[in-house]
């Protein structure tokens, strides 16, 4: 199994620029999460989706889109990316159930510039 | 809104030491908490999962505590070695996860 597979694992923009993250889990897992993490802030949840079809709003969704059309899929889209969102974006995916971790995958490494 | 603190931020230690490392969290309704380690520039892998029902988890030399009352977590590692450094982090499920900072972890050999 792979796992949770995030692509591509790094990139760099132009102010203004749209982009588009790719997030594939193959454990048939119902939740989906994206983060971003920053130096000093930690982990915060960008959007998260509890099955196909559905998203919602995490801790700092501004400037972000997602959608979750296939079960295994989650993408995160950046319109008009600007410098404050270069960061390292992850993607979590877990099942359903309080016992359930929650599995990573390895990061997109964005710049903004 | 559930906040999660890390204590301490970064921690050096030689190698063969027991260590504690501490997370504590303002809301006590969670489902669970969870201990991750990320490697520089990896992403994060779970360690130990605690249910907000249990009282604590072990894996190898890992022992993980919970004290739902008193807002609070440790991760215990016995006998440190230098493949341990990494930042460790804490997380609790309340919906849905919110994760504190970490702790950076250096075992010196």
């Amino acid at each position: 199994n792979a796992g949770v597979t995030q692509t591509p694992k790094f990139r760099v923009l132009k102010t203004g620029q749209s982009m588009t993250l790719l997030c594939a889990q193959d454990m048939n897992h119902e939740y989906m999460y994206w983060y971003r993490q920053d130096p000093g802030m930690g982990l915060r949840l960008i959007h998260y989706s509890v099955g196909e079809g559905t998203t919602a709003k995490g801790e700092v969704p501004d400037g972000y889109n997602v959608s979750r059309l296939k079960k295994q899929n989650f993408l995160l889209g950046l319109e008009s990316a600007a410098p404050s969102q270069t960061s390292v974006y992850f993607c979590a995916s877990r099942r359903t159930g309080d016992g359930e971790k929650l599995f990573f995958g390895s990061g997109t490494q964005l710049s903004v510039l | 809104k559930q906040e999660v603190t890390q204590i301490p931020a970064a921690l050096s230690v030689p190698e063969g030491e027991n260590l504690v490392l501490n997370c504590s969290f303002t809301d006590s309704a969670i489902y669970n908490l969870q201990w991750f380690r990320q490697d520089p520039g990896k992403g994060l892998t779970s360690l130990l999962l605690i249910q907000s029902s249990q009282r604590e988890q072990t894996s190898g030399r890992l022992n993980a505590s919970l004290d739902k009352s008193s807002g609070r977590s440790t991760l215990y590692i016995a006998a440190s070695q230098p493949g341990d450094s990494a930042t460790y982090l804490c997380a609790v499920t309340s919906t849905p996860l919110v994760f504190g900072k970490g702790t950076r972890l250096s075992v010196i050999a």
